[in-house]
């Protein structure tokens, strides 16, 4: 039961151009939608979160979208650094807290 | 360091060997997540605690799977007689209560990787 679809499993963007990563989800329910970035041999790490209420929440060269009615969300990074060639991935949270996680995009940031 | 701690971070084992792994959150953290993630997968729900009580348990865990949060800070995850299937990367992450986070973010470590021969 995939509830948070990636279906790009890799990006590949020149530095300084924009990166779009995108997610669907099939929950109506879920009440947060989270982004975290996950390197080699290491935990995912937080980057930026959205609710269910918003449509757009901004921090720093990061943007997530949310289009509820389409059950989409994506996001910006704005300009692109090879720093941030590494896995994303989407998240969804339900109301006990619990995580479902796409499958990743593999994020190629080349100078 | 006051992130969540895994350890071991690496582990090789036979099949047939039973092994564990041991979390520390966050210390405020009241909420415990278990994750499994595979090659070219997302992290897979394992199971989670509330403090000591442990309320969620994914199919995914077999009866093979145990875990425990005994004081409600600490928590072990033990897999017997271990099958090659059973080669992850096991994440553990720690929040607070849902109702406290206006994010809904887990904090994660930085995992347990298994290999089973």
């Amino acid at each position: 039961d995939q509830q948070v679809k990636q279906n790009s499993p890799s990006l590949s963007v020149q530095e300084g151009r924009i990166s779009i990563l995108n997610c669907d989800y099939t929950n109506s329910m879920f009440d947060y939608f989270l982004w975290y970035k996950k390197y080699p041999a290491e935990g995912p790490t937080f980057l930026i979160s959205i609710s269910s209420i918003k449509d757009k929440n901004e921090d720093g060269r990061f943007t997530v979208f949310l289009n509820k009615s389409a059950k989409h969300l994506s996001l910006h990074i704005v300009p692109s650094q090879p720093g941030d060639s590494a896995v994303y991935f989407c998240a969804a949270c339900s109301t006990l807290g619990r995580l479902y996680f796409g499958r990743g995009t593999q994020l190629t940031v080349w100078p | 360091d006051t992130g969540v701690s895994q350890n071991p971070r690496h582990k090789i084992t036979k099949r047939g060997q039973n092994v564990t792994f041991r979390c520390d959150p966050i210390s405020e953290h009241n909420r415990l997540y278990w994750y499994r993630q595979t090659l070219g997968q997302g992290p897979e729900f394992l199971t989670y605690f509330q403090n000591e009580a442990q309320l969620e348990k994914s199919r995914l865990l077999s009866d093979r799977f145990s875990a425990e949060r005994p004081k409600g800070s600490f928590s072990t995850l033990e897999i017997q007689r271990t099958e090659q299937g059973d080669s992850a990367m096991y994440l553990c992450a720690s929040s607070l209560d849902p109702g406290r986070s206006n994010t809904g973010e887990l904090f994660f470590g930085e995992g347990s990787r298994l290999t089973v021969l």
